[in-house]
């Protein structure tokens, strides 16, 4: 069965103190794993999309990374405005028309 | 530049009602996306479209769900006699191309459904 773990579920960080997000899966056949920001009350935010293991890419404070079975989204010296919910999804292989979500990490970043 | 956008951001419905959902997305994308995200979780699938067509509704979660793009922009989510499970928000998607491409969803900020 198809499924996306994101952990861990709550994460609270000092302004400065860096740290990373997981996301692993258990697919089919990957054709690509994104990762998204929510801020409350808002729709998801395009951060980044990865296709291959190996493959690292990123912007301002944030790094991504795939392995074969999971990401990492980095953050470097967060601020407090990077708190929010960071959601990973997965697009497959041979079903492409769905794209499955994990449940997200809520961070929260205190100054 | 205009993104997506979701109307009504929140109704309130009594249970057995009907209720619709709009969404208008990204002019000229062909791809749109309808998603129910529960409080807490992330968005879950519900149906795709590429232009008019309904390629995939296999997300719905009953046959009280009907998604509807007549005419390849702006898309409807109809939900009949509306039950306590369906209170989430739905999200609606759009993307540039067909989907069997690489290419990111723009999501609208979404419709807080709530069946009293």
């Amino acid at each position: 069965e198809d499924q996306v773990t994101q952990s861990p579920e709550a994460l609270r960080l000092q302004e400065g103190e860096s740290s990373s997000l997981n996301c692993s899966y258990t697919v089919s056949g990957l054709r690509g794993l994104f990762w998204y920001r929510q801020d409350p009350g808002k729709g998801p935010e395009f951060l980044f999309t990865l296709y291959s293991a190996g493959e690292e890419k990123e912007k301002e404070r944030l790094k991504a990374t795939l392995t074969k079975k999971e990401s990492f989204l980095h953050i470097t010296a967060p601020k407090p405005e990077d708190s929010a919910t960071y959601l990973c999804a997965v697009h497959l292989r041979g079903n492409f028309n769905k794209f499955y979500f994990g449940s997200g990490t809520k961070l929260n970043v205190k100054p | 530049g205009a993104g997506v956008s979701q109307s009504p951001r929140y109704k309130v419905a009594k249970r057995g009602q009907d209720v619709a959902l709009r969404c208008d997305p990204i002019s000229g994308h062909v791809s749109l996306f309808w998603y129910q995200q529960a409080l807490g979780q992330g968005p879950e699938f519900l149906t795709y479209f590429q232009n008019e067509a309904q390629l995939d509704k296999s997300g719905l979660p009953s046959d009280r769900f009907f998604a509807e793009r007549p005419e390849g922009s702006v898309s409807t989510l109809k939900i009949q006699r509306t039950q306590q499970e369906d209170s989430a928000v739905y999200l609606c998607a759009s993307s540039l191309t067909a989907v069997n491409s690489h290419n990111e969803q723009f999501f609208g900020p979404g419709t807080r459904l709530t069946v009293l």
